[in-house]
C-alpha cells in the first residue's frame, strides 16, 4: 500500500526564522510528488509539483526538495511570515489512476 | 477566472438526513473529484467523475455516491448520515490529467 509520512506533525517558529518539513513516500512507481498548503477550513493549494528528474524547486520563499533514491522530500520554508501559519501537506499519487495519497500534514504556527 | 466553487459552505444535518454537495469546476476541467477530510485527518479519496462518468472511487460505503453533469459541475450526496460523517468535504478539478489539481474551499459538514 502507497503511503505517504509526514514529519513533524506540528512545529512552531519565530517568524523570520527558517524551517524544513520532512516527507517519506513509498509510492511505486514515482510519478510526481506535490507539496500543499492548507489554511484552516479552506481548501488546499498547490505550493510545488516535482516530477522525478526534479530534484529541486521553488516557489519563492518555499523551496521542495526530492531525493528519489531515499524516497525523501522536503519543503523548506525561508523567512518565515505569520501567513505562512498552515498545515503543509506532502502528496503522492497512485500511479496509473487519479487517487493521490495525501500525507497527514505538518502543523505550522509562526509566533510574533 | 473564477475557481472550483462548492455550496454549501457550512451545514448542520442530524443524524439519518440525507445531504447534497455541489461543485463547480474550473472552466475546462473535465474532471472533478471529492475528498473527505476528517478533523486532524489527512484526505480521504471519494469519489472521482470524469466526461461525466464515475472512474474511479474510494474505500466509502455505497451511502456515499455522486454524478457530474454535461456541464462539469457534480454533486456528492450522503445518505443515511453518521455523526462520523462530519468532515469537510473538498472537490477539486482538473482538464483531464493529474496535473492542474485545484481544490475548492471546501464544504464542513456537521452531523449531529
Amino acid at each position: 500500500k502507497n503511503q505517504v509520512e509526514q514529519s513533524p506533525q506540528s512545529l512552531i517558529i519565530l517568524e523570520g526564522k527558517n524551517c524544513t518539513l520532512q516527507c517519506n513516500y513509498t509510492v511505486s512507481p514515482f510519478s510526481n510528488l506535490r507539496w500543499y498548503k492548507q489554511d484552516t477550513g479552506r481548501g488546499p493549494v498547490s505550493l510545488t509539483i516535482m516530477t522525478f528528474s526534479e530534484n529541486t524547486k521553488s516557489n519563492g520563499r518555499y523551496t521542495a526538495t526530492l531525493d528519489a533514491d531515499t524516497k525523501q522530500s522536503s519543503l523548506h520554508i525561508t523567512a518565515s511570515q505569520l501567513s505562512d501559519s498552515a498545515s503543509y501537506i506532502c502528496v503522492g499519487p497512485d500511479f496509473g489512476n487519479e487517487k493521490l495519497t495525501f500525507g497527514t500534514g505538518t502543523r505550522l504556527t509562526i509566533i510574533p | 477566472e473564477a475557481g472550483v466553487t462548492q455550496s454549501p459552505t457550512h451545514l448542520i444535518k442530524t443524524r439519518g438526513q440525507q445531504v447534497t454537495l455541489r461543485c463547480s469546476p474550473i472552466s475546462g476541467h473535465t474532471s472533478v473529484y471529492w475528498y473527505q477530510q476528517a478533523l486532524g485527518l489527512g484526505l480521504q479519496f471519494l469519489l472521482w467523475y470524469d466526461e461525466g462518468e464515475e472512474r474511479n472511487r474510494g474505500n466509502f460505503p455505497p451511502r456515499f455516491s455522486g454524478r457530474q453533469f454535461p456541464n462539469y459541475s457534480s454533486e456528492l450526496n450522503v445518505n443515511a448520515l453518521e455523526l462520523e460523517d462530519s468532515a469537510l468535504y473538498l472537490c477539486a478539478s482538473s482538464p483531464g490529467t493529474s496535473y492542474g489539481y485545484t481544490f475548492g474551499s471546501g464544504t464542513r459538514l456537521t452531523v449531529v
